[in-house]
C-alpha cells in the first residue's frame, strides 16, 4: 500500500524559512517523479514543484522560483521542499503527491494528507 | 503557466449525467495525453478519478468517464449519487514540463 506522511508545517513569520519533509512507502520510490502540492484555504490546487526519480532534474511554478528548492533522499525515500522568504500568499495546505509516470509531472495517483503552512506576523 | 478553465458549479439530481469541461491550450491540454482528473471531498485530500485522459485507476466506479477533443477535455458522471457531490479538479502535463491544475468544479446533487 502506497503511504505518504508529510511533516514540518506549522506558523512561520513574513521572510521566514521553513523545510517540509515527505516520507513515502508501498513504492519504488527512486523510479518516480514526485511533487508538491499546494491549495491555499478556500481555493482551488496549485502545483509547486517536481523532482525526476534521480534527483537530477527539477521543475518549479513561476510563483516559488527561486525561493523553494526540491530535493530528495532515495535512500531515505524522502521527499523535501525548502522553503524560503515567505509570504503570505504561501500559505496553504502542502500536499506531497506521487506520480503517474517515470518522467514529467504527468498527474499525482497518490496524495499524502497534507501539512498546513501558515506564514503571518 | 496558467490554471485550466472549468465551470465554476455543476449539479444535476440522482441519477442523472453531468459533464466538466476543462479548457486549457495547445501547449497543455491540447498537445498531451496526460489530462487526469481528481475529486477532493471538504477536508479530505483529493483522489485520482481519471488519468491519461480516460482512463480510470482500480477501484473508481464505471460511472465516471474522460474524453479530450482538441484543447478542452471533459470529466462525464453518469447515474449521478449523492456521495458524487464534490470538488472536481483537472490537470494537464505542459510543455514547460510543469503540472497545470483546473480552476475546479463545484458538484453539487440536487
Amino acid at each position: 500500500e502506497v503511504q505518504l506522511v508529510e511533516s514540518g508545517g506549522g506558523l512561520v513569520q513574513p521572510g521566514g524559512s521553513l523545510r517540509l519533509s515527505c516520507a513515502a512507502s508501498g513504492f519504488t520510490f527512486s523510479s518516480y517523479v514526485m511533487n508538491w502540492v499546494r491549495q491555499a484555504p478556500g481555493k482551488g490546487l496549485e502545483w509547486v514543484s517536481g523532482i525526476s526519480g534521480s534527483g537530477d532534474i527539477t521543475h518549479y511554478a513561476e510563483s516559488v522560483k527561486g525561493r523553494f528548492t526540491i530535493s530528495r533522499d532515495n535512500s531515505k525515500n524522502t521527499l523535501y521542499v525548502q522553503m524560503n522568504s515567505l509570504r503570505a500568499e504561501d500559505t496553504a495546505i502542502y500536499y506531497c503527491g506521487k506520480d503517474l509516470g517515470l518522467v514529467g509531472a504527468t498527474g499525482v495517483d497518490y496524495w499524502g494528507q497534507g501539512t498546513l503552512v501558515t506564514v503571518s506576523s | 503557466q496558467s490554471a485550466l478553465t472549468q465551470p465554476a458549479s455543476v449539479s444535476g439530481s440522482p441519477g442523472q449525467s453531468i459533464t466538466i469541461s476543462c479548457t486549457g491550450t495547445r501547449n497543455d491540454i491540447g498537445g498531451y495525453y496526460y489530462v487526469s482528473w481528481y475529486q477532493q471531498h471538504p477536508g479530505k485530500a483529493p483522489k485520482l478519478m481519471i488519468y491519461d485522459v480516460r482512463n480510470r485507476p482500480s477501484g473508481v466506479s464505471h460511472r465516471f468517464s474522460g474524453s479530450k477533443s482538441g484543447t478542452t477535455a471533459s470529466l462525464t458522471i453518469s447515474g449521478l449519487q449523492a456521495e458524487d457531490e464534490a470538488d472536481y479538479y483537472c490537470s494537464s502535463y505542459t510543455s514547460g514540463s510543469t503540472l497545470d491544475f483546473g480552476t475546479g468544479t463545484k458538484v453539487t446533487v440536487l
